[in-house]
This record gives structure tokens, C-alpha cells and sequence, in this order.
């Protein structure tokens, strides 16, 4: 399809296990932006990548979270040793502009919702 | 304090109604300013755009007033459908000086027969 796509949809890990979810962005979109959404809460900055450039990391909640985007398209979001805390929903959004260039709209996958027991 | 702040809600109304959500940011410097509409296990997806003008799109009006620096949306005519949450979202440059977008809490609407 035309739109961002995740996978997995639903994932449910081991406390300690290690995971992998996967982003396809809308084929040509430049940014690339992962966020984590408690239940209840609003989607919160994680990462962004501008092309295969991580240029912005900030969010990341602890050195067991790291995201790659090798070849400028597909990300993956990869979470080590997966702690109780970690059960959330993980949004992938893509936009047009690049850096410097105002944000318009992003359009953002069905996300992976993640359960570690 | 929140970037961006939101009454979580629920606002409960009936069908035909009208009613408004409110939204504050804190980033004085920030330059674009968004509605995104939110369902139950579902992903955001843009609503509409905010203008210092403020603009209409059919039963929904938004505007924004950059010395208060809050943001809000108006709903008229209240259908079953518009039962979501409202997600205010503001443009935050970074550190690296890109644009983010920051996300409120949302504010959930359930609309009843």
C-alpha cells in the first residue's frame, strides 16, 4: 500500500528478551520519526532520522533502545533487554520536509503494540 | 511543566452539540500548530492545520492565539463519528534544529445518541 507500514503489529516479549520492530515509511519521505505511546497518554518523541541520518536521538529512553535506518528508507527500532516499563505502542511516522523545513503533516503507521510480561 | 497541555477529558456529549477543546503550548518560538484525530487503537492522523487566522473546515473551526499562546477547536453539530481523541500537536525545534512535532495527552470525546 501507499501508506507507512509496521510490523510486527503485536508483539509480546520476555522480560529480558530482545526485540525488533520494523518501519516502512511512504516511499520518497525524507523524515522518519519513531514515538512511544503509553496507554492513555500522547505519542512521545523518541528518535528522527533524516534519510539514513539519525540526527536527533534525545528522546531514546535508555542505552537499551537503538534505532537504524541504513539505507534512507525502512527503520528498525531495536529495544535490549526488555523491561516491564517498555509495554507500550510504538508509532512510526514519516513526512516530507527535511531539516530546517517547518514540519507539516506526518503520516504515521497502525504501530506495534508491545507487551513484555 | 508539559510542552503541550491538554485536558484529557472525557467530554461527554450528546449528538447535535457543540463543543470546544482548548490546548496550551509552552514554546513561544513554535510555528506550526496541528489537530490530529485519534481512535481507539488506531494511529493519529491530521485533522486539520491551525492559522493565526484561524480556518474552517466544515462543522470544525480551529484557531490560535499566539499571545496566550493556546490553541483550540470547535466542533459543531456533533455526530457519533467524531467520538475519538483529539491529539494537539505544536512544531518544536530541536537541539540538531529540526522539527518535531510534541504531542499533547489528547483530549477524549465521546458523543451519545
Amino acid at each position: 500500500g501507499a501508506g507507512v507500514s509496521q510490523s510486527p503489529r503485536y508483539k509480546v516479549a520476555k522480560r529480558g528478551q530482545d526485540v525488533a520492530l520494523r518501519c516502512d515509511p511512504i516511499s520518497g519521505h525524507v523524515s522518519l520519526f519513531w514515538y512511544q505511546q503509553a496507554l492513555g497518554q500522547g505519542p512521545e518523541f523518541l528518535t528522527y532520522f533524516q534519510n539514513e541520518a539519525q540526527l536527533d536521538k534525545s528522546g531514546l529512553p535508555s542505552d537499551r533502545f537503538f534505532a537504524e535506518r541504513p539505507e534512507g528508507s525502512v527503520s528498525t527500532l531495536k529495544i535490549q533487554r526488555t523491561q516491564q516499563e517498555d509495554s507500550a505502542v510504538y508509532l512510526c511516522a514519516s513526512s516530507q520536509p527535511g531539516q530546517g523545513v517547518v514540519v507539516t503533516e506526518a503520516f504515521f503507521g497502525q504501530g506495534t503494540r508491545l507487551t513484555v510480561v | 511543566r508539559k510542552e503541550v497541555e491538554q485536558d484529557p477529558g472525557p467530554f461527554n456529549v450528546p449528538e447535535g452539540a457543540t463543543v470546544a477543546f482548548n490546548c496550551t503550548y509552552s514554546n513561544s518560538a513554535s510555528q506550526s500548530f496541528f489537530w490530529y484525530r485519534q481512535d481507539c487503537r488506531k494511529e493519529p492522523k491530521l485533522l486539520m492545520s491551525v492559522y493565526s487566522s484561524g480556518n474552517e473546515d466544515g462543522r470544525f473551526t480551529a484557531q490560535l492565539n499566539r499571545a496566550s499562546q493556546y490553541i483550540s477547536l470547535l466542533i459543531r453539530d456533533s455526530k457519533l463519528s467524531d467520538s475519538a481523541t483529539y491529539l494537539c500537536v505544536v512544531n518544536a525545534e530541536s537541539k540538531t534544529g529540526f522539527q518535531k512535532l510534541v504531542f499533547g495527552t489528547g483530549t477524549r470525546l465521546l458523543v451519545s445518541p
